[in-house]
């Protein structure tokens, strides 16, 4: 297994409400990105964090926000929940920002009703 | 146009057979390429990093062809256990900050029957 985790496995919400998932990174990696899949489609990038700041962002709105904290685990957030943000949702943790292999946690899948 | 397409398949395959996958991408500053492997309602998980001098890693092999923006995934001698859908993943930078945004293909099905 890759060592990275993700809470929880599974979560049922409603249009409108807001949602944290969380996600700890494999020992000793301190870059965490975040990805979104919806049913039939590859992974969709959301953001990355590097040494707790964000360090770039894919195509989503700000209702999509995150942090990295000092043990580099982190957390996504998502305010105003629309249908379509029903999906899984990955983590992947790597060893610094640039083109390094990035690891992926068994995800968290989300139902927006 | 997609940044990353594949052929969605699905390929259905008996045991024993090659198969090979194809994928293009539209970037050309891309920096590094991948192939993933994801089981069903899964993680993707690394298969195997692709290489301009090609790379071989037991019945797999991986082509990179950097002037046609084109990456190949071949799998010779399939086994049941090869069933899953196959994702070519390019690592694309953003203007002058190099980050490690992987884009994705839609992926490929695989499925290898007896």
């Amino acid at each position: 297994e890759t060592g990275v985790t993700q809470s929880p496995t599974h979560l049922i919400k409603t249009r409108g409400q807001q949602v944290t998932l969380r996600c700890s990174s494999q020992s000793g990696h301190n870059t965490v990105s975040w990805y979104q899949q919806a049913l039939g489609q590859g992974p969709q990038f959301i953001f990355q964090y590097y040494r707790e700041e964000e360090n770039g962002r894919g195509n989503f709105p700000p209702r999509f926000s995150g942090l990295q904290f000092p043990n580099y685990s982190s957390e996504l957030n998502v305010n105003a929940l629309e249908l379509d943000d029903s999906a899984l949702y990955l983590c992947a943790s790597s060893l610094g920002h640039g083109g390094e292999t990035q690891y992926f946690g068994p995800g968290t899948r989300l139902l927006v009703l | 146009r997609k940044e990353v397409e594949q052929d969605p398949g699905p390929f259905n395959v008996p045991e024993g057979a090659t198969v090979a996958f194809n994928c293009t991408y539209s970037n050309s500053a891309s920096q590094s390429f991948f192939w993933y492997r994801q089981d069903c309602r899964k993680e993707p998980k690394l298969l195997m990093s692709v290489y301009s001098s090609g790379n071989e890693d037991g019945r797999f092999t991986a082509q990179l062809n950097r002037a046609s923006q084109y990456i190949s995934l071949l799998i010779r001698d399939s086994k049941l256990s090869d069933s899953a859908t196959y994702l070519c993943v390019v690592n694309v930078g953003a203007g002058g900050t190099s980050y490690g945004k992987l884009t994705f293909g839609q992926g490929t099905i695989l499925t290898v029957h007896p």
